[in-house]
């Protein structure tokens, strides 16, 4: 079993829709949990940290369960500029490296 | 922010050869540097965790003797890939962590695309 899974995707939707991303991951040891996007031949950039009591970030909302041990990533109104491959990211403690899933490819449609 | 320079950005070269890869942390000092491999369509996959001052621990299945790290400062680290093959073309990035910020603090070079002919 991989440690982080994602959605296989890809998502095609049209301009204004609303997309979800969801994400599973293995260790219940993990502490820190991100959503990166990487967009392609670049490197993958932090798009937002992910909490407990939920956070969200303008049309951007991340969702965690711990004890699902579940990751979510909301858009709203998806943007032509927000097609990419949408990362699930989490961290076991402070100086490990980050583990990535394989992502998720959002391509929005004009 | 932090910014990590990582160079070169994309390089061709003949199979056999060497390529040397190289992170520069600007503003911070990284003790410690991962660095990934992606092929495409996969994920990034982590080789080796670097520290400064000390041999670099790999993962299981990366070949220590064809990609050799050093981290002989804290603002340097470098990844070298000898003796090339086809196979090892791939994409190869670089984070490194801020020694003064948790949590949000993984800085990452703009990658290597690495193509062998």
């Amino acid at each position: 079993r991989k440690e982080v899974e994602q959605d296989p995707g890809p998502f095609n939707v049209p301009e204004g829709a609303t997309v979800a991303f969801n994400c599973t991951y293995s260790n219940s040891a993990s502490q820190s949990f991100f959503w990166y996007r990487q967009d392609c031949r670049k490197e993958p950039k932090l798009l937002m940290s992910v909490y407990s009591s939920g956070n969200e970030d303008g049309r951007f909302t991340a969702q965690l369960n711990r004890a699902s041990q579940y990751i979510s990533l909301l858009i709203r109104d998806s943007k032509l500029s927000d097609s990419a491959t949408y990362l699930c990211v989490v961290s076991y403690s402070g100086n490990t490296p980050l583990v990535f899933g394989k992502g998720t490819r959002l391509s929005v449609i004009a | 922010g932090a910014v990590v320079s990582q160079h070169p950005s994309w390089v061709i070269c003949k199979s056999g050869t060497s390529v040397k890869i190289e992170c520069r942390s600007l503003d911070f000092q990284a003790t410690t540097m991962f660095w990934y491999r992606q092929f495409p369509k996969q994920s990034l996959m982590l080789m080796a965790t670097s520290n400064e001052g000390s041999k670099a621990t790999y993962e299981q299945g990366v070949e220590k003797d064809k990609f050799l790290i050093n981290h002989a400062s804290l603002t340097l680290s470098t990844l070298t890939v000898t003796s090339a093959h086809p196979e090892d073309s791939s994409f190869y990035i670089c984070s490194a962590r801020d020694r003064g910020v948790y949590l949000d603090g993984y800085t990452f070079g703009s990658g290597t695309r690495l193509t062998v002919v």
